[in-house]
């Protein structure tokens, strides 16, 4: 079935490296798109997100890269931090479903001091 | 700024028990969603709720039921408790006038152990 799913289950980064996290989308009817991060024993929490009718967004030290082409999302964390290590999650709002955001599997961020 | 708060944090239940999970969603949001994570999973969508009134379901056993009440908060309830329902489960709320084009924003959860 349609889903969004990551291409990395875990990603591991050298302190003050770039990070570039993946994740893939099937329904071209989704219009919006957010990233979360969830750290162990928390509820995920909000990051980023970016509507379909842009390319790029950028946030404090994130960027999410947005091509409809080829249904793909990207979230750039610079200079990474050993308080960035955790799950993150993308997802997707498809249309006219009432706000439900429908998630991808996770990848987890691992930031080597 | 205040969150949503779910309670209670961790909860233990034997096999054929009923659960009561309580959301109160952030002020002024009218719009609450339940999701369940198994370990290791993504969250997976519910059920939710829009002014007191179910807005759209998705993989909610019918075991499960919830509302929203007066004061928008909400209550999930699961009976018959199976061990695959072991789970954290996470409330989110968000201000629908705001549009769907905005984020959820989630509770810390509730871990749900059935033995």
């Amino acid at each position: 079935g349609e889903s969004v799913g990551l291409h990395l289950p875990t990603l591991s980064v050298q302190e003050g490296d770039n990070s570039i996290i993946n994740c893939a989308y099937s329904n071209s009817a989704s219009d919006y798109f957010i990233w979360y991060k969830q750290e162990s024993g928390k509820g995920p929490q909000f990051i980023i997100d970016i509507r379909s009718n842009m390319d790029k967004r950028q946030g404090q030290r994130v960027t999410v890269l947005l091509n409809k082409t080829v249904k793909h999302l990207s979230l750039q964390i610079a200079a990474t931090q050993p308080g960035d290590s955790a799950v993150y999650f993308c997802a997707e709002n498809r249309g006219n479903q009432g706000g439900k955001l429908i998630f991808g599997q996770g990848t987890e961020l691992s930031v080597k001091p | 700024a205040a969150g949503v708060i779910q309670s209670p944090r961790h909860l233990i239940k034997e096999k054929r028990e009923t659960a009561t999970l309580k959301c109160y969603p952030i002020p002024r949001h009218d719009t609450v969603y339940w999701y369940q994570q198994g370990p290791g999973q993504d969250p997976q969508f519910l059920i939710s709720f829009y002014e007191k009134m179910q807005s759209d379901k998705g993989s909610i056993p019918d075991r499960f039921s919830a509302q929203q009440f007066s004061d928008y908060h909400s209550e999930l309830n699961m009976s018959s408790l199976e061990l695959g329902d072991s789970a954290l489960y996470f409330c989110a709320s968000r201000l629908q006038g705001a549009g769907s084009n905005s984020p959820l924003h989630f509770g810390n959860g509730t871990r749900l152990t059935v033995t």
